[in-house]
């Protein structure tokens, strides 16, 4: 599998490896992460979230792993697929309903076959 | 399920043209969201709506954007004497709710804003 300790603006890797994409969030007070999904086109799609309270949580071929120490975040891919290329994004609020989302810089994800 | 929509998908304007973006949130869903996303970058916040209440604008960049949400339901931006740096992709986004608590922000496919 495909991993990167740092954020890179893109990643590629094969059909069927596992992929993680890292990100380094700001503020340490960030309660609600999120992780988005975006293709060309198209607005943002929602993937995982995780609260402050999680250090990790799985869902179907993702798991986000948060690491407050740091203020780290990462997804992890497992099994990526063509359909996954797409530009990634990691998002913070304060967890409060009407806060807004502060997004990370964006990684592109590209599938070969 | 309808998701949020957006209108017009792209939009082409003269510079010094005023133009009106819309967005049907989901339906029963109580916040809304503008974000402004440049070329190659993330989303940046706009402005906030709760119910027909704009809670926060700090995000709008002057006073020629202007949004509204009269009814609580669709909302309109609007950009007056657009200029060629207002070129971006404009997002909308709306949650369930309107208390505290974490709540999924569902985005919509924007507008591709174009200014010549």
């Amino acid at each position: 599998g495909e991993s990167v300790g740092l954020h890179l603006p893109t990643l590629s890797v094969q059909e069927g490896d596992n992929s993680i994409i890292n990100c380094a969030y700001s503020n340490s007070a960030s309660d609600y992460f999120i992780w988005y999904k975006q293709e060309s086109g198209k607005g943002p799609q929602f993937i995982i979230d995780i609260r402050s309270n999680m250090d990790k949580r799985q869902g179907q071929r993702v798991t986000v792993l948060l690491n407050k120490t740091v203020k780290h975040l990462s997804l992890q891919i497992a099994a990526t697929q063509p359909g996954d290329s797409a530009v990634y994004f990691c998002a913070e609020n304060m967890g409060q309903a009407g806060t807004a989302l502060i997004f990370g810089k964006g990684t592109t994800l590209s599938v070969s076959s | 399920g309808a998701g949020v929509s957006q209108s017009p998908r792209y939009k082409v304007a003269k510079r010094g043209q005023d133009v009106a973006l819309r967005c049907d949130p989901i339906s029963g869903h109580v916040s809304l969201f503008w974000y402004q996303q440049a070329l190659g970058q993330g989303p940046e916040f706009l402005t906030y709506f709760q119910n027909e209440a704009q809670l926060d604008k700090s995000g709008l960049p002057s006073d020629r954007f202007f949004a509204e949400r009269p009814e609580g339901s669709v909302s309109t931006l609007k950009i007056q004497r657009t200029q060629q740096e207002d070129s971006a992709v404009y997002l909308c986004a709306s949650t369930r709710r309107g208390e505290a608590g974490t709540d999924t922000q569902y985005f919509g496919p924007g507008t591709r804003l174009t200014v010549l």
